[in-house]
């Protein structure tokens, strides 16, 4: 079975930190995502990653930055958090093609 | 982009009925994946279905891309059967890995 891993589960922080959230996987997907999921706006796209190094712009990229330095982990990193990213954070990988598989997801609170 | 509209938004049902639920979407699709999210949050594969059937256990699914519709069925509802299901696409364009989210019909299974 496909095992995407996220690092928090719940985790808070101050206005202003600089916050990581990791991810791992353990298939050798070529793909990773992060999602962001807030009531009535449904799951949307931050940034994904095709390929080590290599990143891509979603649909809200806005206040976040990604880095991939290693195939199975992808991290989304928010340079100087604000409360309007409180929210549920999702990770998902891929191969080409084939169905995305989700981790257990982090509930990020900034205070 | 690609739109993806879920009905009902709601729905509850005493433990033991059949329910329905439906995804349509605006535009062709190579990926069409059903999701459940429980109530800890964790978002649950249930169907990678860009087009015809599949069943698995009390679930069903059924995609028809020529008229951009797919069909969620679950019977002999029970409590664990709550949360909320999610549809995903993902557009038939070269290269898109983006999958499109749904916002979800909320089901409520009632002992």
């Amino acid at each position: 079975d496909v095992k995407v891993t996220q690092s928090s589960r719940y985790l808070v922080k101050r206005t202003g930190e600089k916050v990581f959230l990791e991810c791992v996987q353990d298939m050798d997907h070529e793909n990773m995502f992060w999602y962001r999921q807030d009531p009535g706006l449904g799951l949307r796209l931050i940034y994904f990653s095709y390929d080590v190094k290599m990143k891509e712009k979603g649909d809200i990229p806005e206040g976040y930055s990604v880095s991939r330095e290693k195939k199975e982990r992808f991290s989304l990193i928010l340079e100087s958090a604000s409360t309007n990213q409180t929210s549920m954070y999702l990770c998902a990988s891929s191969f080409w093609g084939q169905p995305q598989h989700f981790g257990d997801g982090t509930r990020l609170s900034i205070l | 982009g690609i739109q993806v509209e879920q009905s009902p938004p709601d729905l509850i049902l005493q433990e033991g009925a059949n329910s329905t639920l439906r995804c349509n979407f605006s535009d062709s699709v190579n990926n069409l994946q059903w999701f459940h999210q429980n109530p800890w949050g964790q978002l649950i594969n249930l169907f990678y279905i860009p087009s015809g059937t599949k069943q698995n256990g009390r679930l069903s699914a059924t995609t028809v891309a020529t008229e951009r519709y797919s069909l969620l069925y679950i019977s002999s509802s029970q409590t664990t059967d709550s949360g909320v299901y999610f549809c995903a696409v993902r557009g038939s364009n070269f290269g898109n890995e983006k999958l499109t989210f749904g916002t979800g019909t909320r089901l409520t299974i009632i002992p």
